[in-house]
Formats: structure tokens, sequence, C-alpha cells
């Protein structure tokens, strides 16, 4: 059983087209976040949403529009994808809330190349 | 402004002997700090973590240190492993949201056996 898991796992796309990754998570955390790792290796967060509201934008560009139908998924839009997008995509989860304040779940990635 | 660094892209340990990866951080605010593992084409995975309130946390060969004054933390793997063979990321926040970290870039370490 994947506790985090994101699909596809690679995505090879044109520039300026439209394309979206999504994230599922069963671990009933009340987080999830999507994380962009560049080609410099840093791993830096994108959003977060808690219960399906958005409490983190991290100066994402607007073509970058996440979207949590529910608690237990948070899916990534990306409009007009332009060469610097390429990078590898992390979902994640955590609990914040409650008594239990859980580190991040990470799912496997979504390796994401814009030619 | 990178406000968590791990200055030491790479490491290599000979099995057995002790690995001891380094972190530094600016931000003060931080008072929670974490090591996450991860292995080729998969996610980071949480390894251990500390609080700002002690400067030791062990769980079984994995220990981290944390010097508040001097914004340092360091991960101690003892003994070293080939399986540890992975990239380790330092990642700094606060207690009240412990998934949303500030990551650094990571060390990879390679155990040789």
């Amino acid at each position: 059983d994947t506790a985090v898991s994101q699909t596809p796992k690679y995505l090879v796309t044109q520039m300026g087209n439209d394309k979206s990754i999504k994230c599922e998570q069963n671990l009933g955390h009340d987080t999830m976040y999507w994380y962009k790792q560049d080609s410099k290796k840093f791993l830096k967060i994108m959003f977060s949403y808690n219960n399906k509201e958005l409490i983190i934008n991290e100066t994402v560009p607007n073509r970058f529009s996440p979207k949590s139908p529910d608690k237990a998924h948070l899916n990534l839009h990306i409009n007009s994808l332009e060469l610097g997008d390429s990078a590898v995509y992390f979902c994640a989860s955590s609990q914040v809330g409650g008594r239990s304040n859980t580190e991040a779940f990470f799912g496997q990635g979504t390796r994401l190349t814009v030619v | 402004d990178q406000q968590v660094k791990q200055n030491s892209p790479s490491l290599s340990v000979q099995e057995g002997r002790i690995s001891i990866l380094n972190c530094d951080y600016t931000n003060s605010m931080f008072d929670y700090f974490l090591w996450y593992k991860k292995y080729p084409a998969e996610g980071p995975t949480f390894l251990i973590s500390i609080s700002s309130i002690k400067d030791k946390n062990e769980d079984g060969r994995f220990t981290v240190f944390l010097n508040k004054s001097a914004k340092h933390l360091s991960l101690h793997i003892v003994p070293s492993q080939p399986g540890d063979s992975a990239v380790y990321f330092c990642a700094a926040t606060t207690r009240t949201n412990a998934g949303k970290s500030t990551f650094g870039d990571g060390t990879t370490l390679t155990v040789k056996p």
C-alpha cells in the first residue's frame, strides 16, 4: 500500500502545453504539499493545503494551479509549460492539526521534462 | 537566501566506520530539524528529527546533534552500512508544522564495502 502516490512518474511534453500531476495520500493526513526539486537538487516548497484550503503559496508563477478536491488529493496543474519548469515534483502529506504533528511523507516524484 | 546549507555535496566512508553529515541554518525561528534520506527515483523518507529544546536525539545507528548557538546540526551514522548509501537532506521548520520544511541541497553518502 503506497502511502503517498503521484502519477505520472515521468512526463515529457512540449513547451506551451498544459499538463497535470495527480497526488493521493491514504494516511488520513490533513495537510498536503507540492515540492519542486530543480537541477541544483534543492527541494523547495511550492504549495501547502490544509483540509482543502490553500495555506502556503511560495511565490510560484500563477501558471501553476493546485487543486484539492478533498483532503486526500492534491493535484498540480501547469499551464503554458516552459523549459525552466523541467524538474522533479514531489507531493507530500503530513498531519498538522490535532495531537499529532508529523514529518512529511513524500511520493516517489514526477520527473517533468519540457522540450 | 539559502537558509539551510549542507556544505559537503558528497561523503565517502568505509563500511563499519562513522559517517558524519553536517548542516547549518541561519533562521533563528526554526525550532525543529529533520533528516531525510533519499534513494534514486524515490521520494525522501524521514529518518530522524530533533527539537530545539534538545541537543541530541538517538535512534539506533542514527544520532542527530544540535548546537543552537552555532546554528549547526549533524547526523552521525555508526556503524555505516552499504545500504546507507543515499542522498541525505537536512530540513528545518517550526514545530507547529513539521511537514513544511526548508531543505538543504543534500549530501550524497557512499558507504564502501
